[in-house]
């Protein structure tokens, strides 16, 4: 069975700093991974998708990294400003069947940027 | 193109009442599913559907149905309330794997509190 593990729970950094978020996933035939973000009582707004054949995505100041064969992907944020405080999280896609369409996620990492 | 919506945001309801939660996708999508979001637990999935007419269960389907009518609809029903349901429910939506590059899409939430 598919666990998907975030560490660090909880990250405060200053603003200004990079910071890199971790996710590690235990069965590496995925579909693809893709990083999500929460604002409180809000819902999922997509940041970075990765397919399964790729190693990075890029967007902005975000920039998100796979290793299939490792089980683990990244998401480095630079330049860290007080509007990135968030809770992020990280969520595969199995391959397979249509049984294994769904994303399984992460507990996420709960970001907290002071100006 | 509104994406996905979901009715009602907010919900209260007694042990024992049944009720529908609505989420509707205006991105002719195939795939829809529910997730539950819990303290500690992470998003959880209840039902998905591939398709119109085709359902299947999740991680955590006791006490909900789902029926897929059409493309654009996915609504799930709550049988007979327990305050173990307590939770914020979120609808999702994206093209069908066998494409890796599909992106899920949320709606906003629904929260529910059952006394």
């Amino acid at each position: 069975k598919q666990e998907v593990t975030q560490i660090p729970a909880a990250l405060s950094v200053p603003e200004g700093e990079n910071l890199v978020l971790n996710c590690s996933f235990t069965d590496s035939a995925i579909y693809n991974l893709q990083w999500f973000r929460q604002d409180p009582g809000k819902g999922l707004t997509s940041l970075l998708l990765i397919q399964s054949s790729q190693r990075e995505q890029t967007s902005g100041r975000l920039n998100a990294s796979l290793d299939k064969s490792s089980g683990r992907s990244t998401l480095y944020i630079a330049a860290s400003q007080p509007g990135d405080s968030a809770t992020y999280l990280c969520a595969v896609r199995q391959g397979g069947s249509q049984a294994g369409t769904a994303l399984i996620f992460g507990k996420g990492t709960t970001l907290s940027v002071s100006s | 193109n509104a994406g996905v919506t979901q009715t009602p945001k907010f919900q209260v309801l007694k042990t024992g009442q049944s009720m529908t939660l609505q989420c509707a996708q205006d991105m002719n999508h195939e795939y829809m599913s529910w997730y539950r979001q819990d303290p500690g637990m992470g998003l959880r999935l209840i039902h998905y559907s591939v398709g119109a007419g085709i359902t299947d269960q999740g991680e955590v389907p006791n006490g909900y149905n789902v029926s897929r009518s059409t493309t654009e609809d996915f609504p799930l029903r709550l049988l007979s309330a327990a305050p173990s349901q307590t939770s914020v429910y979120f609808c999702a939506s994206s093209s069908l794997a066998g494409t890796s590059t599909d992106t899920q899409y949320f709606g906003p939430g629904t929260r529910l509190t059952v006394l």
